[in-house]
């Protein structure tokens, strides 16, 4: 079945720099959402992108869909310890709300202040 | 408002024993998903449902695993026989609409099986 592949497993960053995680498939994706799961917490809904070449910022997080529909990354810029978590990419089929969604393994992100 | 809640937070089973996980979605949302995740790992889909119609269970592990929304609302996953590898967390989710939408998590049911 579909899988999305993510790296880095893990990220050390010192706080203030920045982090980027990448999720890459195989396949072209229909569309590709991102999620931020803190320690002992659920996943929450950060975005979704559909369109190729998509670029959508949310204050610090900027968010990218490959032009070939084929990746996706997560940059923040200027970490904060609130940035602490794992961020997982999601691809689904047919929507969102529709179908279940595939993970990536995420990338878990560890702040040192 | 409130979010899509789980219950109960923590089950502890003896292997063997039958589990039922109840979720309470979002009031109105159609669409309601159940996902297990393992330490460490990313959430994998489990079942789908539309209403009360289950459309997708490709994702449950064994016939061990049934859900149920009997009346579009409140779902259960129930789990029979446990197995010490039915050990995660397992997540509920909805959503108020068929495409294009975000799915609301809750705050999931830790299963041990001892």
């Amino acid at each position: 079945g579909q899988q999305v592949m993510q790296i880095p497993q893990y990220q050390h960053v010192q706080e203030g720099e920045d982090f980027t995680t990448y999720c890459n498939s195989s396949t072209t994706l229909s569309n590709i959402q991102w999620y931020k799961q803190r320690p002992g917490g659920h996943p929450v809904f950060l975005i979704q992108l559909v369109k190729s070449g998509e670029v959508k910022k949310q204050k610090r997080l900027t968010f990218q869909f490959g032009e070939a529909k084929k990746n996706s990354s997560l940059h923040i810029t200027a970490t904060q310890t609130t940035d602490v978590g794992t961020y997982f990419c999601a691809e689904s089929t047919v929507g969102g709300g529709a179908d279940g969604l595939t993970f990536g393994k995420g990338t878990h992100l560890i702040i040192q202040p | 408002g409130a979010g899509v809640s789980q219950s109960p937070r923590y089950k502890v089973a003896k292997r063997g024993q039958d589990v039922a996980l109840r979720c309470d979605p979002i009031s109105g949302h159609v669409s309601l998903f159940w996902y297990q995740q393992a330490l460490g790992q990313g959430p994998e889909f489990l079942t789908y449902f539309q209403n009360e119609a289950q459309l997708d269970k490709s994702g449950l592990p064994s016939d061990r695993f049934f859900a149920e929304r009997p009346e579009g609302s409140v779902s259960t996953l129930k789990i029979q026989r446990t197995q010490q590898e039915d050990s995660a967390v397992y997540l509920c989710a909805s959503s108020p609409m068929t495409h294009y939408n975000e799915q609301f998590f809750g705050p999931g049911t830790r299963l041990t099986v001892l």
